[in-house]
């Protein structure tokens, strides 16, 4: 069955502190992203990657960094919490095949709340 | 860039009736693929339905299908015998075909239906 984790559903962290957010998957997905959520807005990519160590910025980059050492593990870094990041942190992941629907899987999701 | 439009912010149906969710999207691209997600209160995203835009025949499964017309740019879903357990929220998403190797998807901002028994 295929499984997407995320480390936490509920993180409290205060302003300015570093936060991790990790993201698991079991199905061998060459592809993973991390999106916030916010209502009124939808999904907003932040950031995905393609392979280990390879790294893409999306829509909305600004206060995040990744980090993709091993192929199932994917990893949002908010280097300097702000209350602005207060928000539903969703990873997915899906395979890389050309002419499929490579559909994407979904984590659980992160509420992060920086007070 | 492609954009995806979802205008209503809510629905709602009377179990066992039939509903529509609107989307539409704007592209320039010829080849691409079409989703319906849904994500009930839980929060777990799961993916409904799909079609891909070479594809005339609409996508169906089982009580979920789409009313796709590529020239209108339109890609509505059809939820049928509407169930307590459909109340969610609906998002719907373009993925070029074109970035076969990221498979981004562009996302519309979601619809939430709500299901009266």
């Amino acid at each position: 069955d295929v499984k997407v984790t995320q480390s936490s559903r509920y993180l409290v962290k205060r302003t300015g502190e570093k936060v991790f957010l990790e993201c698991v998957q079991d199905m061998d997905h060459e592809n993973m992203f991390w999106y916030r959520q916010d209502p009124g807005l939808g999904l907003r990519l932040i950031y995905f990657s393609y392979d280990v160590k390879m790294k893409e910025k999306g829509d909305i980059p600004e206060g995040y960094s990744v980090s993709r050492e091993k192929k199932e593990r994917f990893s949002l870094i908010l280097e300097s919490a702000s209350t602005n990041q207060t928000s539903m942190y969703l990873c997915a992941s899906s395979l890389v095949t050309r002419y499929s629907y490579n559909e994407q899987f979904f984590g659980p999701g992160t509420r992060l709340t920086v007070l | 860039a492609q954009t995806v439009t979802q205008s209503q912010p809510e629905m709602s149906v009377q179990e066992a009736e039939t509903v529509t969710l609107s989307c539409t999207y704007d592209t320039s691209e010829s080849d691409y693929y079409l989703f319906w997600y849904k994500q009930p209160p839980s929060r777990q995203m799961i993916l409904v339905i799909r079609q891909e835009a070479y594809k005339q025949q609409n996508a169906t499964e089982n009580r979920f299908s789409v009313n796709f017309q590529k020239a209108a740019k339109s890609f509505s879903l059809k939820i049928s015998d509407s169930q307590l357990g459909d109340a969610a929220m609906y998002f719907c998403a373009y993925r070029s075909d074109r970035t076969g190797a990221n498979s981004k998807l562009t996302f519309g901002k979601g619809i939430t239906l709500s299901v009266r028994p």
